[in-house]
Parts: C-alpha cells; sequence; structure tokens
C-alpha cells in the first residue's frame, strides 16, 4: 500500500526565511503528488499538484515543489516565507491504479516568527 | 475556480440529535465527493466515497448507517450523522474530485470545503 511520510512535525522559520518543507512517499508506480495547506479551524486549499512532465512545479502563494524520483521525495520550498504562510502542510499521493483515494502524510507545522 | 462549500460551518446539537451537513462543488461538477473527518492536531481520516447516485462506499470501522451520505447530483452531497453523540464531535471535511483524463488514467484533483465544527453536547 501507499504511504507518504512527512518527517518534521514542527518547523519553525523566520519571516524572510528559506522554507523547505519534507515530503516521503512509498508507491509502486508514477506518483501524482499534491500539497495541500490548511489553515486553523479551515478546509483544506491545494497549493499545487504533480501528475507528470517537468519535475519542478510551480503552485500558489509562491510555493514551488520538486519530485525526485530517486530519493522518493516531493519536497515543497518558497524562497522567502511571509508570516501568513503560517499553517498547516499536508503532503498526499492519489491512489494506485487510477483510484481516487488520497493518502495524507501527518502533516506539518509551520511557524514563523517575526 | 473550483470552489466547494460547507454548511454549516459550525454546528451545536444535543446527544440523540440528528444533524446534516451538505457539501456543494460550486464551479465545477464533482464526480466523486470524498468525507473525511479530522481529530485536533491530525491529518484527515477519509470516512466514506460516494459518486453520484450511487451509495457511498464507506471505509473499514465506519459505520454506515451511522453516517448517512446522499449524493444527489453532481454538485450537491450531503452527510447526516444520526443519533449523534459526544464522541462524534470533531471537524468533518468534504472535497469534491474534478477528473481530466490523460492517458487513460484519471487525473484526479480534490478541492476541498471549509469544514463543519460539530459539537455534540
Amino acid at each position: 500500500a501507499q504511504s507518504v511520510t512527512q518527517p518534521d512535525i514542527h518547523i519553525t522559520v523566520s519571516e524572510g526565511a528559506s522554507l523547505e518543507l519534507r515530503c516521503n512517499y512509498s508507491y509502486g508506480a508514477t506518483p501524482y503528488l499534491f500539497w495541500y495547506v490548511q489553515s486553523p479551524g479551515q478546509g483544506l486549499q491545494l497549493l499545487l499538484k504533480y501528475f507528470s512532465g517537468d519535475t519542478l512545479v510551480q503552485g500558489i502563494k509562491g510555493f514551488e515543489a520538486e519530485f525526485k524520483r530517486s530519493q522518493s521525495s516531493f519536497n515543497l520550498r518558497k524562497p522567502s516565507v511571509h508570516w501568513s504562510d503560517a499553517a498547516e502542510y499536508f503532503c498526499a499521493v492519489l491512489g494506485p491504479g487510477g483510484g481516487n483515494k488520497l493518502t495524507f502524510g501527518t502533516g506539518t507545522q509551520l511557524k514563523v516568527e517575526l | 475556480g473550483a470552489v466547494v462549500s460547507q454548511h454549516p460551518s459550525r454546528v451545536i446539537c444535543k446527544s440523540g440529535t440528528s444533524v446534516k451537513i451538505e457539501c456543494r462543488s460550486l464551479d465545477f461538477q464533482a464526480t466523486t465527493m470524498f468525507w473525511y473527518r479530522q481529530f485536533p492536531k491530525q491529518s484527515l481520516m477519509l470516512m466514506a466515497t460516494s459518486n453520484e447516485g450511487s451509495k457511498a462506499t464507506y471505509e473499514q470501522g465506519v459505520e454506515k448507517d451511522k453516517f448517512l451520505i446522499n449524493h444527489a447530483s453532481l454538485t450537491l452531497s450531503t452527510l447526516t450523522v444520526t443519533s449523534a453523540h459526544p464522541e462524534d464531535s470533531s471537524f468533518y471535511i468534504c472535497s469534491g474530485g474534478e477528473v481530466r483524463k490523460a492517458g487513460g488514467r484519471g487525473q484526479e484533483t480534490q478541492y476541498f470545503g471549509p469544514g463543519t465544527r460539530l459539537l455534540v453536547l
């Protein structure tokens, strides 16, 4: 079965600093990968997704992610973090064989220090 | 685009009553809708998957008679928590799946609603 690992439960960065959130997946075929962000008490907002093609994916709010098959990773990056980026970030992989269920990682809580 | 709404955003009810939560895809037709439950500081737990006009598929351990799902149209799904008890208090989130076919394999993107906070007294 597929799985998603987000090794960092909490991350704290200073405003203006760069950010990298790690995501590793276990999946037999070419994965479809997603990053979502959740602000407190809110639903999830799609930041970006990877289906195929260019392995560097651009998303909303200045985020990008790079798919690295050799490392089974899909890390999320942002060159300069804003205080409003403080939230919970979830990595997810779409189910196997065209199945439409998402498997989520446990999430990374991002805190931004001013 | 791809906006999903949920109503109500929060509800407080007495133990033993039933609560209905609506999920609507506002600007796309959701071939599939999903219902999740989220406990504090945890990830999302998929409860069930529903396709328009057919019965929902429930995940293992989720009581289908407790959590009734109706997917009446391509833009509306409802979750009814029947005979709610305090342990049903949680954050319920729905999502709508939008599919783009490519190479014979569906590339489905789920768009999430803002969630419904249920408190059962």
